[in-house]
């Protein structure tokens, strides 16, 4: 079956220009989550979902960074204003409910790699 | 605070013989540990987990084992393969999120 889908898989921008991110979930799945991998670093949380609410938001960076997920499905991470600081690249993952020890494996998309010029 | 590290950044072992890649944690509150493998243009792909109730886990090749007093976890890999060269992650979770290590690029030369 397919695997969690991102696009656009590079994205080039300005600095101060707004951008958006969108990734597709693996059918089914009802959690979804955002990293960022900046270089030489290991994926750093941001935000998780559970259906079409935002359970986790806490490692947002700052109010430049928002994300949605209205049909519960496909979801969108929206950056204002960005900032070179803000060029990584982000990855999404989803997963289904329940699992081993309560933990559920996360699937990852191959991310899109944003540069802030 | 880097909670989870990894503090070797790169490993280069012969064709046939053991990659041990080591991980340290400093939340007590992680009950769950991952490994995940991560190829160039590639999202992270899992590998092997451990719940902190056990102290080892076994998959083919593929080996964690868990030091809850010393918060420490390693990933053994008998027999390497050239084509287990890649960045290798640990991550740790105590809920939904998992938190991340570093990495360690691991070649394995033919």
């Amino acid at each position: 079956g397919a695997g969690v889908s991102q696009t656009p898989s590079n994205k080039v921008t300005e600095k101060g220009k707004y951008v958006e991110l969108r990734c597709d979930p693996i059918s089914g799945h009802t959690a979804l989550y955002w990293y960022r991998q900046s270089l030489g670093q290991g994926p750093e949380f941001l935000i998780y979902f559970q259906g079409t609410g935002a359970a986790d938001d806490s490692g947002l960076p700052n109010d430049r960074f928002f994300a949605v997920r209205p049909e519960g499905s496909v979801s969108t991470l929206k950056i204002q204003r960005t900032e070179r600081g803000d060029s990584a690249v982000y990855l999404c993952a989803s997963s289904q409910p329940g699992g081993p020890y309560g933990y559920n494996e996360q699937f990852f998309g191959p991310g899109t790699r944003l540069t802030v010029l | 605070d880097q909670q989870v590290k990894q503090n070797s950044p790169s490993l280069s072992v012969q064709e046939g013989r053991i990659s041990i890649l080591n991980c340290d944690y400093t939340n007590s509150m992680f009950d769950y540990f991952l490994w995940y493998k991560k190829y160039p243009a590639e999202g992270p792909t899992f590998l092997i987990s451990i719940s902190s109730i056990k102290d080892k886990n076994e998959d083919g090749r593929f080996t964690v084992f868990l030091n809850k007093s010393a918060k420490h976890l390693s990933l053994h890999i008998v027999p390497s393969q050239p084509g287990d060269s890649a960045v290798y992650f640990c991550a740790a979770t105590s809920g939904s999120r998992l938190t991340f290590g570093e990495g360690t690029q691991l070649t394995v030369n033919p």
